[in-house]
């Protein structure tokens, strides 16, 4: 089976611009969740959706949005990009809910 | 509220000597506790999770609701443990993870 898929691998926008990442999870998996990486903050979860809705949202301001399609694909959509944004974003899937999560190799955001 | 905690950022042992990588958390529930392994330039991957209760790589990891720990040790580290070591936290109510900021871990040869 392919792994969970996270294109692109790397970014870099300016301020005040919005991106838009995508995630494919393993076939099969329902459950798709997303991941903030910093240094500092480590992975801080920013939502998770199962058959394309949101059931579960982290402590992000409402510029951080994401959707499921019909196949179980994810986006994820930061807009009016701040410095702070500048992370790695990890997508993961899983299947049943709750079960372990497979991460993939996530898109590196830089915000200049 | 909950959360994770991983007091040490940084942990260095020589290679043989036993190796504890602590993990403490809150949670009011029922918790399932994991331990994620990340190796140099891959991915993010599931070391153990405490309901299997077994040995992965030569680790373990006991969970104690009394101490609500879920310390990760194994009683000889190797050279290739070296990684970044996240500990888990899944609730009950859906399929959301908290982690903790992680230990890195550096095996001295």
């Amino acid at each position: 089976k392919a792994g969970v898929t996270q294109t692109p691998r790397y970014l870099i926008k300016t301020r005040g611009q919005q991106v838009t990442l995508s995630c494919s999870p393993i076939s099969g998996h329902r459950s798709v969740s997303w991941y903030q990486q910093t240094p500092g903050q480590g992975l801080q979860f920013l939502f998770e959706y199962f058959s394309e809705t949101q059931r579960n949202k982290g402590n992000f301001p409402g510029r951080f949005s994401g959707r499921q399609f019909s196949n179980s694909r994810s986006e994820m959509n930061v807009s009016t990009l701040e410095l702070g944004d500048s992370a790695l974003y990890l997508c993961a899937s899983s299947s049943p809910p709750a079960a372990p999560l497979h991460f993939g190799n996530g898109t590196r955001l830089t915000v200049t | 509220a909950q959360r994770v905690t991983q007091p040490e950022k940084l942990l260095s042992v020589f290679k043989g000597a036993p190796v504890e990588l602590k993990c403490n958390y809150s949670y009011s529930g029922s918790p399932e506790l994991f331990w994620y392994v990340q190796y140099s330039r891959q991915r993010l991957q599931l070391l153990l999770r405490h309901i299997s209760r077994e040995s992965i790589k030569g680790f373990t990891a006991d969970l104690n609701k009394g101490e609500t720990s879920f310390h990760l040790k194994k009683p000889f580290a190797q050279e290739e443990d070296s990684a970044m070591y996240y500990c888990a936290l899944s609730t009950s109510t859906g399929n959301q993870f908290y982690f903790g900021t992680g230990t890195s871990l550096t095996v001295i040869p």
